[in-house]
């Protein structure tokens, strides 16, 4: 089952901030962060395991919440390279590793 | 070639015709995947490839057969489409299976009439 991910769309002013929500209805075991600009293709961000540790990536961090089932998506002081299409891809312990379930995607706008 | 290739990076068919999207990574992965995009939809897992050998085969139609010759190259052959099937096809590599990050091609953008 996919995760859900929220908001659908964001629209921020370069320096603001916004989070980024990706949950799942099952347990677990890891949840990658990718970035997609138009028309190109995505580009991987992050990797929160189980048990791991909180991850950063310049200024876009990322969060793994296992009693949850969710990860947050950090960004932080935004760029206007920042902007694109944000997917969470899950992992579950039910099932077999390496099968991403991504989410609908966070489209993100940076304006000036 | 660094990364991940697809070719072509375009194509049109008619649903009665075959033709084969190719996908080749030069970082020595030894995992390969194929991906559908669709416009508003997510992500949509198709095929993993393991060590060339077929780990997933997420219910995907038959018209769409997957062919992995060595850990290098894979390949999506098609046959008689449909309009819907109309997206953009993705290749992916990683080290492993299992927790690790997955390098994306460009993609190839199919049109099918």
């Amino acid at each position: 089952q996919q995760p859900v991910q929220s908001p659908q769309a964001v629209i921020l002013r370069e320096g603001e901030d916004a989070v980024i929500n990706c949950s799942s209805s099952k347990a677990l075991y890891s949840v990658h962060w990718y970035r997609q600009k138009h028309g190109e293709a995505p580009v991987f961000l992050m990797i929160l395991l189980k048990g791991g540790e909180q991850k950063g990536h310049e200024k876009i961090s990322a969060s793994f919440n296992e009693k949850k089932q969710q990860s947050s998506l950090y960004l932080t002081a935004s760029q206007l390279s920042y902007s694109g299409t944000y997917f969470c891809g899950t992992e579950t312990t039910t099932d077999s590793w390496g099968k991403l379930q991504f989410g609908a995607g966070t489209q993100v706008v940076v304006t000036p | 070639e660094t990364g991940v290739t697809q070719t072509p990076r375009h194509l049109v068919m008619g649903m009665t015709n075959k033709k084969s999207l190719k996908c080749e990574q030069h970082l020595g992965h030894n995992a390969m995947y194929w991906y559908k995009q669709s416009a508003k939809k997510p992500l949509e897992l198709m095929f993993v490839y393991s060590l060339e050998e077929r780990v997933e085969n997420n219910s995907v139609p038959s018209r769409f057969s997957p062919e992995c010759p060595n850990s290098s190259h894979l390949f999506l052959h098609l046959h008689t489409l449909q309009p819907e099937d109309s997206a953009l096809y993705l290749c992916a590599s990683s080290p492993g299976l299992a927790g690790v990050e997955q390098f994306f091609g460009p993609g190839t953008r199919l049109t099918v009439l």
